[in-house]
């Protein structure tokens, strides 16, 4: 059980373009998800939390125009970065945390979507 | 907020031996904390989290041991081996707030 999938695992995109990345818990319901960047050899920065059915907070410093995100369902959050440039090359993980019982605190990952930006 | 560092950066063990990370924190008011093992291009995996009413959990060859006093935790590994090698991540939240990461532990298990 709780198994969060994101959707592409990499992607190849140029500069100016936007990339729409998704992610699912496939077994459970998830009231909250979070969206974190990882630079290599670095820990998980948490880009924004978002709750089903209201707008994301963004941590400082991460630009919501830039980094859009939409939680319509307790099972989907979408992150899209739009007009990307190749500095936001990285690694992105979303994970997802459950609405009750024993998985009402924990937090589930995905296994990451690579975006490169030529 | 909640400040979570994590010790030491890397770890290089021989197979067989145990493995020891350790991570403090600092809101009193933390009651949750998972440990996650990240492997090469993948996602961090989940392997065990303990609550702020026990002091410790054991899952087969991994322990983790919670000190809420001294406000910190840490994970035991024991007869390690070379498929053990990750990094690892500790966290701590409470309620509804969101998980604070540590800044992660490289564990290399030579065989």
């Amino acid at each position: 059980g709780a198994v969060v999938s994101q959707h592409p695992s990499w992607v190849i995109c140029k500069s100016g373009t936007s990339v729409k990345i998704e992610c699912r818990s496939l077994d459970f319901q998830a009231t909250t998800m979070f969206w974190y960047r990882q630079f290599p050899k670095q820990s998980l920065m948490l880009m924004a939390t978002s709750n089903e059915g209201s707008k994301a907070t963004y941590e400082q410093g991460v630009e919501k125009d830039k980094f859009l995100i939409n939680h319509a369902s307790l099972t989907l959050s979408t992150l899209t970065v739009t007009s990307a440039h190749p500095e936001d090359s990285s690694f992105y993980i979303c994970s997802a945390r459950g609405t009750s019982g024993g998985a009402r605190d924990t937090q589930y990952f995905g296994p990451g979507t690579r975006l490169t930006v030529l | 907020g909640e400040n979570v560092e994590q010790h030491p950066s890397t770890l290089s063990v021989q197979e067989g031996d145990s493995a020891v990370i350790k991570c403090t924190y600092s809101d009193s008011a933390s009651n949750y904390f998972p440990w996650y093992k990240q492997e090469l291009g993948k996602g961090p995996q989940l392997i065990i989290d303990i609550r702020s009413n026990v002091g410790e959990k054991k899952d087969q060859r991994i322990a983790v041991t919670l000190n809420k006093t001294a406000k910190h935790f840490s994970l035991h590994i024991t007869e390690t081996q070379p498929e053990d090698s990750a990094v690892y991540f500790c966290a701590a939240s409470h309620a509804n707030n969101d998980m604070r990461f540590g800044a992660g532990t490289r564990l290399t298990v030579k065989p």
